[in-house]
């Protein structure tokens, strides 16, 4: 009973390094988003997916790219890191395209670009 | 433009006094809201669902339209409740996007 995975936790990054920030879910859930949080900033929408081969940007899309080739992955990808992309990302998946089931999240992922 | 506002970054009450976290929206439909919790070291969990009108770990939240609010409530709060709390909406469309407030923390002392 896994729910959202997502790895890894913690990651340290040089500016202008590239990563992969992994979500994978199990719960067949077609609905899939990526969101920061910075402190006293709440959660801002990245990118989200509403299936397969379905992405499409969020409020802070900007420096991210994301790609759903399957149902149960939607991997983030920073390109050229920036200390503005220090932040702690979340990956939730949804059951409901209205949302009333509301969120399962993953554990996060602590990314510090230096 | 769809909003959710938490006016509060902190509230610290003591163990047993009444709780309440103040949210408001800005939506023009019939919204959809709800209140998520995120313990220390622990992922962000669905707490409440208005649609629901469910009370769970003694929180409550009632919609009040006319006020465009969602406060959480709960009568005796405990030290385990101390936790950070985010206030969400369903945006419009299909596609279940969540508009997160900026999140209170609720520090409980004994």
């Amino acid at each position: 009973n896994a729910g959202v995975t997502q790895t890894p936790k913690f990651r340290i990054l040089k500016i202008g390094q590239s990563m992969t920030l992994q979500c994978t879910q199990d719960m067949n859930h077609n609905y899939m988003y990526w969101y920061r949080q910075d402190p006293g900033m709440g959660l801002k929408l990245i990118y989200y997916s509403v299936g397969a081969g379905i992405t499409d940007k969020g409020e802070v899309p900007n420096g991210y790219n994301v790609s759903r080739s399957t149902t149960e992955d939607f991997p983030l990808r920073l390109e050229l890191a920036a200390p503005s992309q220090t932040s702690v990302y979340f990956c939730a998946s949804s059951y409901s395209k209205q949302g009333g089931y509301g969120y399962t999240f993953g554990s996060g992922t602590r990314l510090t670009v230096v | 433009a769809q909003r959710v506002t938490q006016p509060e970054k902190l509230l610290s009450v003591f163990k047993g006094a009444p709780v309440e976290l103040k949210c408001n929206y800005s939506y023009s439909g019939s919204p959809e809201l709800f209140w998520y919790v995120q313990y220390s070291r622990q992922r962000l969990q669905l707490l409440l669902r208005h649609i629901s009108r469910e009370s769970i770990k003694g929180f409550t939240a009632d919609l009040n339209k006319g006020e465009t609010s969602f406060h959480l409530k709960k009568p005796f709060a405990q030290e385990e409740d101390s936790a950070m709390y985010y206030c969400a909406l369903s945006g419009s469309g299909n596609t279940g996007k969540l508009i997160f407030g900026q999140g209170t923390t609720l520090q409980v002392k004994p």
